[in-house]
């Protein structure tokens, strides 16, 4: 069974500043992929990035960032130059090779302060 | 080009009645995905559709059941509510073959309360 944990349920930042979300997960998986969703007050889930588990170099998108420590199950996520934009919640999320289900974890809700 | 729309946005129903969810996927996608989100907590997978199969499913009882039709759109139906089905409710579209890569479309979900 996989799971997915992110151990801060509330964060928050300066704009501008730089912040670091939390998540570790669980799997006896060899081959699989971790992403963070955005999850505005809209409710829609945003694809943040997204990092395949075999690629050992740090998925980059723009202002964000991953720490991706596989032998440690740790999955964090670094947002630079925070915008009040940001202001969201955080999903964690894991899916296997086979690509059907994400397993999520339980969400930061972090706020951008100006 | 359109995204994921469902319907409705919001809707109150009673304790033991029955709910009908409405999904149309992305423009090109053909495999369609539900989520439950209850307050406070990560989406849970409930069950996918793909060639109007259901193809897998999550830890959910028979009580949630889905169908996809021809055009790819796709409805979560759920009987006997209870007050916990009381959630948001996620679909997401997909293509079939290589998912993972092409990526998922998440709509806004449905909210729905039972009271």
């Amino acid at each position: 069974a996989q799971t997915v944990t992110q151990s801060q349920p509330e964060m928050s930042v300066q704009e501008a500043e730089t912040v670091t979300l939390s998540c570790t997960y669980d799997t006896s998986e060899n081959n699989y992929y971790l992403f963070w969703y955005k999850q505005p007050p809209s409710r829609q889930m945003i694809l943040v990035i997204r990092q395949e588990a075999y690629k050992q170099q740090n998925a980059t998108e723009n202002r964000f960032s991953v720490n991706f420590q596989k032998a440690a199950k740790s999955f964090s996520l670094k947002i630079s130059d925070s915008q009040l934009g940001d202001t969201a919640m955080y999903f964690c999320a894991f899916m296997t090779s086979a690509g059907n289900q994400f397993y999520f974890g339980t969400g930061t809700s972090l706020t951008v302060i100006p | 080009d359109a995204g994921v729309t469902q319907s409705p946005t919001h809707l109150i129903k009673t304790r033991g009645q029955q709910v009908t969810l409405r999904c149309s996927p992305k423009s090109g996608h053909d495999t369609v995905s539900w989520y439950q989100q209850a307050l406070g907590q990560g989406p849970q997978f409930i069950f996918q559709y793909y060639e109007e199969e259901e193809r897998q499913r999550g830890n959910f009882p028979d009580r949630f059941s889905g169908h996809q039709f021809p055009n790819y759109s796709s409805e979560l139906n759920v009987n006997a509510l209870l007050l916990g089905d009381s959630a948001l409710y996620l679909c997401a579209s997909s293509s079939w073959w290589r998912a993972v890569w092409y990526g998922y479309t998440f709509g806004s979900g449905t909210r729905l309360t039972v009271v």
